[in-house]
């Protein structure tokens, strides 16, 4: 069972434009949702994350904007750069119970595609 | 990659052979995990663990196993390799769990002829 489902699943931008990639989530117990970044040959790494106590982060050209109600979270790039080309990784997890343990279930991925 | 190496970086095996890869982390964090990373399916946790011989089940676990008998190794275990684990597995550490940062290795890509 899928609980994170992103889109699009992949995505092609002209620098300077603005990357929107969308999640949408099932388990209204999550309560942490970091993005990942990857590159090719490379593990994911943390890029952002928010917590449902607030509706938006930003970090530089990096913004999360969370929609509780909806069970909605996307990520905006904003200027891209073709350095941004990468594989996006949404995830999201639960500490209901206190036995989570920091577990992950993540999106299926956008490959991020920046043309100069 | 956060003081963590995978190990090997890669193998290719014959359908029914046991496979270990090997996790080794030098940053004394607590929680460890493997993934495994496919097309269309993002990353899937297939286990994880909370404390030295702490583990527990992911949600791709048939197949695997895992042990942990140091706080530096986490090492997962085919028992007899499928084609459908041809993957890459990556690798992921925390110090605190939930609601803290993954640090993933670099993977292992392995094929299972």
């Amino acid at each position: 069972q899928q609980q994170v489902k992103q889109s699009p699943q992949s995505l092609i931008v002209q620098k300077g434009g603005i990357s929107i990639i969308n999640c949408a989530y099932e388990n209204t117990a999550f309560d942490y949702f970091p993005w990942y970044q990857q590159f090719p040959g490379k593990g994911p790494a943390l890029l952002i994350a928010i917590r449902p106590d607030v509706s938006e982060k930003k970090e530089g050209r990096f913004t999360i904007s969370f929609n509780k109600s909806a069970k909605q979270f996307s990520l905006h790039i904003m200027d891209s750069q073709p350095g941004d080309s990468a594989t996006y990784f949404c995830a999201a997890s639960t500490n209901a119970g206190g036995t989570s343990y920091g577990k992950l279930t993540f999106g299926q991925g956008t490959i991020l595609t920046v043309h100069p | 990659d956060a003081g963590i190496t995978q190990s090997p970086r890669h193998k290719v095996t014959e359908t029914g052979t046991p496979v270990t890869l090997r996790c080794h982390q030098t940053e004394n964090h607590r929680y460890m995990y493997w993934y495994r990373q496919d097309p269309g399916h993002g990353l899937r946790l297939i286990h994880y663990s909370y404390g030295v011989k702490d583990t527990d089940k992911g949600e791709v676990s048939d197949g695997y196993s895992v042990s942990r008998s140091k706080t530096e190794d986490f090492l997962l275990t085919l028992e007899s390799a499928t084609s459908s684990q041809t993957s890459v597995y990556f690798c992921a550490i925390s110090l605190a769990g939930i609601g803290e940062t993954q640090y993933f290795g670099p993977g292992t890509r392995l094929l299972v002829l």
